[in-house]
């Protein structure tokens, strides 16, 4: 089965404690990006990668990083410089960079406490 | 900067009401504007309008776009419970070579039985 898959669905981590969070897809697509969802604040961007071996920052990179050295996976780090952690993390595809609707992992839940 | 806001932010209907959501946007090169469903994890992808005036239609739901005014609507009617959820309207705009989605915050759907 084609798709997108995030793992794992639930983190739990100790403030100060860098995190990866893994999204692999098998879609083929060129583009990839990563959102956090905040209640009642919508997705923001957090990078985005529309080749391989390149990526840009989005709206709210900062306490991020990532990188896409196969075109299958874009793994997220949240760093222990990012302050507000806990969050809902989508990570997403499309097959171009524009004029493709974006496809959704199912999401990981980061708790930091 | 790019903004997409959303209205109302929640409503509540009853079951076979007929609803109408807004989405207005202000952003630089505009591509196209998007609608998701959000049930619980991951948007799934609705509709994608790049051009004023012309209806997309999937059985009960229908979106039109304005680019003269900068506005979409989402029309739902015969609304039935498994319509709750949050409805996501996104705009990709271009940035240079690359393009980006930006979202508003949603718009939370509940039908009452």
């Amino acid at each position: 089965d084609g798709g997108i898959t995030q793992s794992p669905k639930y983190l739990f981590r100790k403030e100060g404690q860098n995190v990866t969070l893994s999204c692999e897809q098998n879609l083929n697509h060129d583009a990839m990006y990563w959102y956090r969802q905040d209640p009642g604040q919508g997705l923001r961007l957090i990078y985005y990668s529309q080749i391989v071996n390149d990526f840009q920052k989005g709206d709210i990179a900062e306490g991020y990083s990532v990188s896409r050295e196969k075109k299958e996976s874009f793994p997220l780090t949240v760093t222990s410089a990012q302050k507000n952690p806990t969050a809902f993390y989508l990570c997403a595809s499309r097959f171009r960079a524009t004029y493709y609707e974006q496809y959704f992992g199912p999401g990981t839940r980061l708790t930091v406490t | 900067e790019d903004k997409v806001v959303q209205s109302p932010l929640s409503l509540v209907v009853h079951e076979g009401d007929t609803v109408t959501l807004n989405c207005s946007y202000e952003v630089t090169n505009f591509r196209s504007l998007l609608w998701y469903k959000q049930e619980k994890k991951a948007p799934t992808f609705l509709f994608m309008l790049t051009s004023s005036g012309i209806e997309k239609k999937s059985g009960r739901l229908s979106s039109i776009l304005d680019k003269k005014e900068l506005f979409s609507i989402l029309n739902i009617t015969a609304t039935q419970t498994g319509d709750s959820a949050i409805y996501l309207c996104a705009v990709e705009a271009s940035t240079g070579a690359n393009s980006k989605l930006t979202f508003g915050k949603g718009i939370t759907l509940s039908v009452r039985p």
